[in-house]
């Protein structure tokens, strides 16, 4: 059974500094892993999808990169601002092809 | 991204009835869905899977009698909690993907429906 831990659990931060988010997953034979968002009382937005085959993704100031084979990713966002503060899940794609789900980093930046 | 609805966003209900969500894919066809259920200050757990025209897949522990799920179209399924009671209140999520590939695919989620049952 997967299991993904995220460290840390909560980072608060003052905006314009650049956020460092680390996922383990303990099952290295992972298909892909997807980094979402979550506002408080909301569903989970798609921030990037890495596949196994990948090092690294971008997309704007976020970036994420895989080590699969160490079982860990880490996602960095880039010039921090009020917005962005939410939690962030991390969740591999295992062979069974179900997303795991760590119990998430909760991000507050603060103006 | 592609787009993801459910209905309703929040529903209170007496105990001993029945609810339905709906969850509904906009922009795409959704041939795998996916049911979570989270409580509060925890992460997502899943409840089942399911394949447009076939039989959902149940997680351990998840009572297949209790929730029904129901995925008619490449864009809805529909998730029936029977005869709900206090305990079923959760914050309810479910998820779809496209293609054959469900392996390689991004998932993507809907809004959630928040449970409330008195």
């Amino acid at each position: 059974k997967q299991e993904v831990t995220q460290i840390p659990a909560a980072l608060s931060v003052p905006e314009g500094e650049n956020l460092v988010l680390n996922c383990s997953f303990t099952d290295s034979a992972i298909y892909n892993l997807q980094w979402f968002r979550q506002d408080p009382g909301k569903g989970l937005t798609s921030l990037l999808l890495i596949q196994s085959s990948q090092r690294e993704q971008t997309s704007g100031r976020l970036n994420a990169s895989l080590d699969k084979s160490s079982g860990r990713s880490t996602l960095y966002i880039a010039a921090s601002q009020p917005g962005d503060s939410a939690t962030y899940l991390c969740a591999p794609r295992s062979n069974d092809y179900k997303l795991s789900f760590g119990a998430g980093t909760t991000v507050t930046v603060r103006a | 991204g592609a787009v993801v609805s459910q209905h309703p966003s929040w529903v209170i209900c007496k105990s001993g009835t029945s609810v339905k969500i709906e969850c509904r894919s906009l922009d795409f066809q959704a041939t795998t869905m996916f049911w979570y259920r989270q409580f509060p200050k925890q992460s997502l757990m899943l409840m089942a899977t399911s394949n447009e025209g076939s039989k959902a897949t149940y997680e351990q522990g998840v009572e297949k009698d209790k929730f029904l799920i129901n995925h008619a179209s490449l864009t809805l399924s529909t998730l029936t909690v029977t005869s709900a009671h206090p305990e079923d209140s959760s914050f309810y999520i479910c998820s779809a993907t496209s293609g054959g590939a469900v392996r390689y695919n991004e998932q993507f989620f809907g809004p959630g429906t928040r449970l409330t049952v008195l």
